[in-house]
Formats: C-alpha cells, sequence, structure tokens
C-alpha cells in the first residue's frame, strides 16, 4: 500500500470546519484513499472512502487533487465530540491481502470551545 | 444495532500464562481482522481471515501466537505463554469481500471496542 504522511496534530475551534491533510504521492491507479478515525479508549471507525472524484457522507467531505497526490477530509462543522486521531490509508479495495488497512501515526485533532 | 463484540474487555494476567481473546464479527461479514495497539508501534495487523481460512497472519508471533475462527461467529486470538511486552489493546474489526463480476470488492472495516491486556 502507498505510503501516506499527514501532520501530528492539528487544532479546530468548535463550529468551524477542520480540514485534515494527507499526502499520498505515491498512490497508484487502483488504490482508493479511506479515512478512519479513533476515538480515546475505542476502535477505529470508518468515515470515508474515494477514488478520484470528491466524495460526501452524514460524517464528512473527501476532496481528492486532481493528481490523486494528496486529499483532504473535511469535518464541516467540528464539535468536541470530533476530538480524535484522524487516519488516512490508501489501499487497493480489492479482496486478498492487498486489502487490508495499514495504520500510520495518523493526526491528532483537538477541537476546542 | 450491528457490531463486533469482544471479549474480555479487559484482562490482566501473570506472565506465562495462556490469554484467550474472543470476538464476535458481524454477522454475515466473512472477513476478520486483528489488530494490536501499543503507543510504541501503533496499530498493527496481526491476522486477517476469509471465509475463516487465513489470508495473512505475517504480523503474528508464531511461536507464541495463535488465531482461528471455530465457526463464523466466532474468532480467537491465543498467547501462549504471554509476555509483559505483550501488553496491549487488541482490535478484532469484521468486514465483507463482495464479488462483483470477476473481481471482488472490499468493504470498510468495522471495529470492536478493544481488549485491553496487561501483563505483569
Amino acid at each position: 500500500d502507498a505510503k501516506t504522511t499527514q501532520p501530528p496534530s492539528m487544532d479546530c475551534a468548535e463550529g468551524r470546519a477542520a480540514n485534515l491533510p494527507c499526502n499520498h504521492s505515491t498512490i497508484s491507479g487502483n488504490e482508493y484513499v479511506y479515512w478512519y478515525r479513533q476515538i480515546h479508549s475505542q476502535g477505529p471507525q470508518y468515515i470515508i472512502h474515494g477514488l478520484k472524484n470528491n466524495e460526501t457522507n452524514e460524517m464528512a467531505s473527501l476532496i481528492i487533487t486532481e493528481d490523486r497526490k494528496s486529499s483532504t477530509l473535511i469535518l464541516p462543522h467540528a464539535t468536541l465530540r470530533d476530538t480524535a486521531v484522524y487516519y488516512c490509508i490508501v489501499r487497493v479495495a480489492t479482496t486478498g491481502t492487498a486489502s487490508k488497512l495499514t495504520f500510520g501515526t495518523g493526526t491528532r485533532l483537538q477541537v476546542t470551545l | 444495532d450491528a457490531r463486533v463484540t469482544q471479549t474480555p474487555r479487559h484482562k490482566v494476567t501473570e506472565m506465562g500464562q495462556e490469554v484467550t481473546m474472543r470476538c464476535q464479527p458481524i454477522l454475515g461479514h466473512n472477513t476478520v481482522f486483528w489488530y494490536r495497539q501499543t503507543m510504541m508501534q501503533g496499530l498493527e495487523l496481526l491476522a486477517y481471515f476469509r471465509n475463516r481460512a487465513p489470508l495473512d497472519d505475517s504480523g503474528m508471533p508464531k511461536d507464541r501466537f495463535s488465531a482461528e475462527m471455530p465457526d463464523a461467529t466466532l474468532a480467537t486470538l491465543k498467547i501462549q505463554p504471554s509476555e509483559p511486552r505483550d501488553s496491549a489493546v487488541y482490535f478484532c474489526a469484521s468486514g465483507l469481500a463482495l464479488k462483483s463480476g470477476a473481481r471482488a470488492r472490499m468493504g470498510e472495516a468495522f471495529f470492536g471496542q478493544g481488549t485491553r491486556l496487561t501483563v505483569v
């Protein structure tokens, strides 16, 4: 799986948009970008994933650059409950050993009042 | 509300003892992952099953760790003998791999709450 680079930490005021960047310059054409988060003392939670088009769901939006070498996860109105470590992962979405999730160190997002 | 269930949530044991951690994947999911999380190493994949057969257990120390799926509703991770360096949070996750034409696609993984293991 392609390696990803994320800032170690970020702060965001409650109610504002949180924009979490991720670089994946070695991504292959068949690799998707996945985002998971881990709230303290809980298991990781799936947020969103995409291939090349921007994606939106009830939790977040994912913006992928045209060259696919980087992406941004957007939490449109961050709340204190969004404080967590956010992991950006690239993986092949087909089955087999390539579909395992390899977690990096992630970005620790702190949402403040 | 479908979820992955792990037991026990916490386990304290003495060095040398056998430890068994259990995981009930979401009903209908055909893929199970075991991860270990420590402060130093982060989240590491230990083993990965598809339709109860091991696909990849290269991340698991073979001499003391074993992972099995006795049936589709139960996955187990055993450590025998346990050592202090095994202290960590162990997560199980399940997912669904679907066949679509000639290729199969893997959906997202759902994680359990973890088993916090302390070996003293």
